[in-house]
């Protein structure tokens, strides 16, 4: 009965590698959201979709491309893998964009590239 | 744009014992949610309490309560009777009220409450 749940949890690859993070939500929510945690638990946020649709797209690199096949999913791919892309990985879901919509977070995905 | 600080990197507390977590903001609208997220060793991140701007009356979930001063910009969380479950990193959090771009959470540095015995 997990709301928001991510894959994989840990994951661990070279440098220039690409590799995909994956997103779903079984709440019925319409928007979802990636944030990016460092090494000193900083969170920003790098990606929002609602509908589908890229609302939010934050200075990001345009190595880090974000999929939404449909409304529950919400995919993060990562091309040429760099060490600096090294962080906790979170995908979030709200129901709508607006009003007091509590945002839901997955346990993370822990990136480690070496 | 909005900023989020959080000027404790780390407190601590004893079992059963209150303690105040600091936050303050930055933003020119007058409209917006403010929230602390409690993130265990676990990862998992927890919404702990939330405030709606234009409310006057501060938000308070059991033992968590928050000291919400608009005019200064100040969101204080206090937890009162301290338990160890609550030892964790807490991060405060502002959202502007409109739709859209405005729907992202803007997270301060974050707190991490340790709680003795």
């Amino acid at each position: 009965d997990t709301a928001v749940s991510q894959t994989p949890k840990y994951l661990v690859t070279q440098m220039g590698n690409d590799k995909s993070i994956k997103c779903e939500q079984n709440l019925g929510h319409d928007t979802m959201y990636w944030y990016k945690q460092d090494s000193k638990k900083f969170l920003k946020i790098m990606f929002s979709y609602n509908n589908k649709e890229l609302i939010i797209n934050e200075t990001v690199p345009n190595r880090f491309s974000p999929k939404s096949p449909d409304k529950a999913h919400l995919n993060l791919h990562i091309n040429s893998l760099e060490l600096g892309d090294s962080a906790v990985y979170f995908c979030a879901s709200s129901q709508g964009t607006g009003e007091l919509n509590e945002q839901y977070f997955g346990p993370g995905t822990r990136l480690t590239v070496t | 744009a909005q900023t989020v600080t959080q000027s404790q990197p780390e407190m601590s507390v004893q079992e059963a014992e209150t303690v105040t977590l600091s936050c303050t903001y930055d933003t020119s609208e007058s409209d917006y949610y403010l929230f602390w997220y409690k993130q265990p060793p676990s990862r998992q991140m927890i919404l702990v309490i939330r405030q709606e701007a234009y409310k006057q009356q501060n938000a308070t979930e059991n033992r968590f309560s928050v000291n919400f001063q608009k005019a200064a910009k100040s969101f204080s969380l206090k937890i009162s009777d301290s338990q160890l479950g609550d030892a964790a990193m807490y991060f405060c959090a502002y959202r502007a009220a409109y739709t859209g771009t405005a729907s992202k959470l803007t997270f301060g540095t974050g707190t991490r409450l340790q709680v003795t015995l």
